[in-house]
């Protein structure tokens, strides 16, 4: 069994919709993050969370926004969906005990918005 | 800020070996990754070094030099399925330790 979920794995949806990304994991970590993957922009920080207390912005966190339900938790939303959200999105966790603090990422969400 | 940089595509031979570069400009650095992604899928941790030097593993060898802000990963023994991108990250030295990725390095391996 994967040890960090995504789903859906696919979604196509349409300007204007909301729309929620979740991710879950089985490691134990207590640091989640939310990455998306474009075509020639490698992948870029959206939102991370330290615990579940802990909630923080990465560097394009505009119109995302973030929920850490649980240590095994972490969920993105699209409040009003736009065309550039069109991407590879990524969630992953790390081990902050971990002398690397090595991310482990979930086998990503391909998401479209047309 | 922080700024990497890497080629954007190279190719190989089946058998052969390859190194792909990677420079990076920091304000701290506390480590650098390098990650293996096949395309659609997520990144899968190869190799990470914090002290200047090489790190081998198996097939797969990273080196850095703090001093000229560079790394290498080194490819040896060339298979068919290390077609890939390769993605170097930098760790940030702040309280958070964010990675900033480069935009990766896509190897074709050819027969």
């Amino acid at each position: 069994d994967a040890d960090v979920t995504q789903t859906p794995r696919n979604r196509i949806t349409k300007t204007g919709k909301r729309i929620m990304l979740e991710c879950s994991q089985t490691k134990g970590h207590d640091r989640m993050y939310w990455y998306r993957q474009d075509p020639g922009l490698g992948l870029r920080l959206i939102y991370y969370s330290f615990d579940v207390k802990d909630i923080n912005k990465g560097e394009i966190s505009d119109g995302y926004s973030v929920s850490r339900q649980a240590q095994a938790k972490f969920s993105l939303s699209l409040e009003s969906a736009i065309p550039n959200q069109t991407a590879l999105y990524f969630c992953a966790t790390s081990d902050d005990r971990d002398s690397y603090n090595e991310q482990f990422f979930g086998p990503g969400t391909r998401l479209t918005v047309l | 800020g922080q700024n990497i940089d890497q080629p954007t595509e190279m190719t190989a031979t089946e058998g052969a070996i390859v190194q792909i570069n990677c420079t990076y400009q920091t304000s701290g650095f506390n480590g650098l990754f390098w990650y293996q992604q096949h395309a659609g899928e997520a990144p899968t941790f190869l190799s990470y070094n914090v002290l200047d030097g090489l790190e081998e593993k198996g097939r797969f060898s990273s080196f850095l030099s703090r001093s000229k802000g560079y790394s290498y990963l080194l490819l040896k023994e060339l298979q068919m399925k290390d077609s890939a991108s390769y993605l170097c990250a930098v760790r940030a030295l702040t309280g958070f330790q964010k990675l900033v990725f480069g935009t990766g390095t896509r190897l074709l391996v050819s027969p």
